[in-house]
């Protein structure tokens, strides 16, 4: 069974200030993460995803994710924040493989962006 | 090209009442699910659809059906509605199940029942 974990319900950081998400995941097999945004009154956004290969992900908007196994983590960065990125983020896990497998969502953190 | 569209976009209930809620997407999509978001929990999979034709339960199914009208509807039905199932509820489409196929979402549709 997988889990994720993200620290800190509510971020608020001043305009043009870096941007750190945390996200710590548990799995028992190597995991797919991805990243979601959502926007006010909207639907979940794919920001993101780390499968294989590079462990540094880009993203949309100018985030970026790095997968670390050796602290199970992968948090959100983004080097300066704009007002436009307030929102909710969320970090999910789950398993490669065909067929459906399950896709664990953390409990999501609201991002401030601070004028 | 309207991506997911779920309908409505709001609704209130009185205990014991029925409702559908509606999702349509055009992408071509052929793997469709249903979830419910709550404050503090993230997102949880009511059902989801593979493929036309096939639904599965998922988390937390219980005091729910759905219905795959076609490749593009995918229905959520509650038969007799209760408190605890206040929520706000996604529809999503991906490609196919595999965990490599995006999941794109639909803006949601926020049920309170009294």
């Amino acid at each position: 069974a997988q889990s994720v974990t993200q620290l800190g319900s509510h971020v608020s950081v001043s305009e043009g200030a870096l941007v750190l998400l945390r996200c710590n995941y548990s799995s028992s097999v190597p995991p797919y993460l991805f990243w979601y945004v959502q926007y006010p009154n909207q639907g979940l956004q794919l920001l993101l995803k780390y499968t294989t290969g590079a462990t540094l992900v880009k993203g949309i908007n100018g985030f970026e994710a790095e997968f670390k196994k050796s602290e199970t983590s992968f948090h959100l960065t983004k080097p300066s924040a704009h007002m436009s990125d307030a929102a909710e983020y969320f970090c999910a896990v789950t398993i490669p493989g065909w067929g459906y497998q399950k896709v664990t969502f953390g409990t999501g953190t609201k991002l401030q962006v601070i004028p | 090209n309207a991506g997911v569209t779920q309908t409505p976009k709001f609704q209130v209930l009185k205990t014991g009442q029925s409702m559908t809620l509606q999702c349509a997407q055009d992408m071509n999509h052929n793997s469709m699910y249903w979830y419910r978001q709550d404050p503090g929990m993230g997102l949880r999979l009511i059902y989801y659809s593979a493929s036309e034709g096939t639904t599965d339960k998922g988390e937390v199914p219980n005091g729910y059906n759905v219905s795959r009208l076609n490749k593009r509807e995918f229905s959520l039905r509650l038969e007799s509605a209760a408190p605890s199932q206040t929520s706000v509820y996604f529809c999503a489409s991906s490609e196919g199940l595999a965990t490599l196929y995006e999941q794109y979402f639909g803006p949601g549709t926020r049920l309170t029942v009294t």
